[in-house]
């Protein structure tokens, strides 16, 4: 079975300094892993995704992500918060089970308030 | 490349009412994918249409939701009649063929049951 769980429902940050959001997951399967973010009145957008290639992954917008098998996490980061960086964040997991569709499980978000 | 789209992008009906929404989604994916999320909880996968076919709608929550991709392009998801447990956002995404392609999502409907 999958599982993804996001450890900040909240997490609130200055202009310009580090940002940290968390997610850990279970997986019976190699996963595949994505972040995707969620600005107010917008569609869920693709941040940045792991698919069993290189464990650090770089995404849009200055965001990175590493995939850690032995901590089973994926943590998101960005070396300095910008304002227009507040929004839900998702972490998400998929993975190819042999004998049936594919399923893909979001996290509950995380919201970034960024602090002027 | 236009993105997918979704109408009404928000709804608000009496219980018992009916309600339908609709994805369409980019032109060329053969993939559809209905999710929702209920206030306070997890995003969760409704249905995947592959074309006009229904893949897995293992995610429906029971026998008022109805959901269909008639020609294989855009998809309707139909709620009949509503409850107020069905108040939520209504995802709609589309994907390449293939399984592990990209799923490009939708703003959502928003959706209010009184």
């Amino acid at each position: 079975a999958q599982s993804v769980t996001q450890l900040d429902s909240h997490v609130s940050v200055s202009e310009g300094t580090p940002v940290l959001l968390r997610c850990n997951y279970s997986s019976s399967y190699s996963p595949s892993l994505f972040w995707y973010v969620q600005h107010p009145n917008k569609g869920l957008q693709l941040l940045l995704k792991y698919t069993s290639a290189a464990t650090l992954v770089k995404g849009i917008n200055g965001f990175e992500a590493e995939f850690k098998k032995s901590e089973t996490s994926f943590h998101l980061t960005k070396p300095s918060a910008h304002m227009s960086d507040a929004a839900e964040y998702f972490c998400v997991v998929r993975a190819l089970f042999p004998d049936r569709d594919d399923k893909i499980i979001f996290g509950k978000g995380t919201r970034l308030h960024i602090l002027p | 490349e236009a993105g997918v789209t979704q109408f009404p992008s928000h709804s608000v009906i009496e219980k018992g009412q009916t309600v339908t929404l609709r994805c369409d989604p980019i032109s060329g994916h053969d993939n559809l994918y209905w999710y929702r999320r209920v206030m306070g909880k997890e995003i969760k996968f409704l249905l995947h249409f592959v074309k006009e076919s229904k893949q897995d709608e293992s995610g429906m929550p029971n026998n008022r939701f109805l959901a269909e991709r008639t020609g294989g392009t855009y998809s309707t998801l139909k709620v009949q009649p509503a409850e107020l447990e069905d108040s939520g956002v209504y995802f709609c995404a589309s994907s390449h063929p293939g399984l592990q392609e990209t799923q490009y999502f939708g703003p959502g409907t928003r959706l209010l049951v009184l």
